[in-house]
């Protein structure tokens, strides 16, 4: 199962609303997962599931999906979010990450 | 608290072999799937296997079937990711991870440790 990310870089601004979408070949019901990683930090698991967020994520990050299509979407951007997104299918193995999205302060 | 601590990374030759290990603490590791994930900068983060909380399934990316073998030792809680014929582009960070409540669904992750394949 291929994974592809849109875009593949942005440029916002604190305060913005911004939206990275996932893409998945084939159907995956809900069993796609959503990454944050920081330079030089682990991977971080910030939604499970489409759009289950995981403890201690704050509520401006949100997850939702149309058929294979998915979508990131953190409200309103805060300084410590600029990092790089990945989004991973859980569906079935092989486990396909999607290239990542790297969110730039403008 | 969940651990994860990776060793066994190192520089060897093209077409060498290497064992990597990961030593789990924290939390009841024969009830969990692991998985080994991998990154580089150009490629960024790839899965490269999975096995079972028993050990009794095991799964591979096709980049790494037949070169790499993943293991378990849950009597000392410890997971391996054994690798031959090593080549240039298995060159990573290698990442141990243990899933959350769904199988694939990576919650915590050791800090990695470094494979450098080159002559």
């Amino acid at each position: 199962i291929q994974m592809t990310q849109s875009p593949s870089s942005l440029s916002a601004s604190v305060g913005d609303r911004v939206t990275i979408t996932c893409r998945a070949s084939q159907g995956i019901s809900a069993y796609l997962n959503w990454y944050q990683q920081k330079p030089g930090k682990v991977p971080k698991l910030l939604i499970s599931a489409t759009s289950s967020l995981q403890r201690g994520v704050p509520p401006r990050f949100i997850g939702s999906s149309s058929g294979t299509e998915f979508t990131l979407t953190i409200s309103s951007l805060q300084p410590e979010d600029f990092a790089t997104y990945y989004c991973q299918q859980s569906y079935s193995p092989p486990v396909t990450f999607g290239p990542g999205t790297k969110l730039e302060i403008k | 608290e969940v651990q994860l601590l990776e060793s066994g990374g190192t520089l060897v030759q093209p077409g060498g072999s290497l064992r990597l290990s990961c030593a789990a603490s924290g939390f009841t590791f024969s009830s969990y799937t692991m998985s080994w994930v991998r990154q580089t900068p150009g490629r960024g983060l790839e899965w490269v296997s999975g096995i079972s909380d028993r050990g009794d399934r095991t799964y591979y990316a096709d980049s790494v079937k037949g070169r790499f073998t993943i293991s378990r030792d849950n009597s000392k809680n410890t997971l391996f990711l054994q690798m031959k014929s090593l080549r240039a582009e298995d060159t990573a960070l290698y990442y141990c991870a243990k899933d959350e409540a769904i199988r694939f669904t990576f919650g915590s992750w050791g800090q990695g440790t470094l494979v450098t394949v080159s002559s």
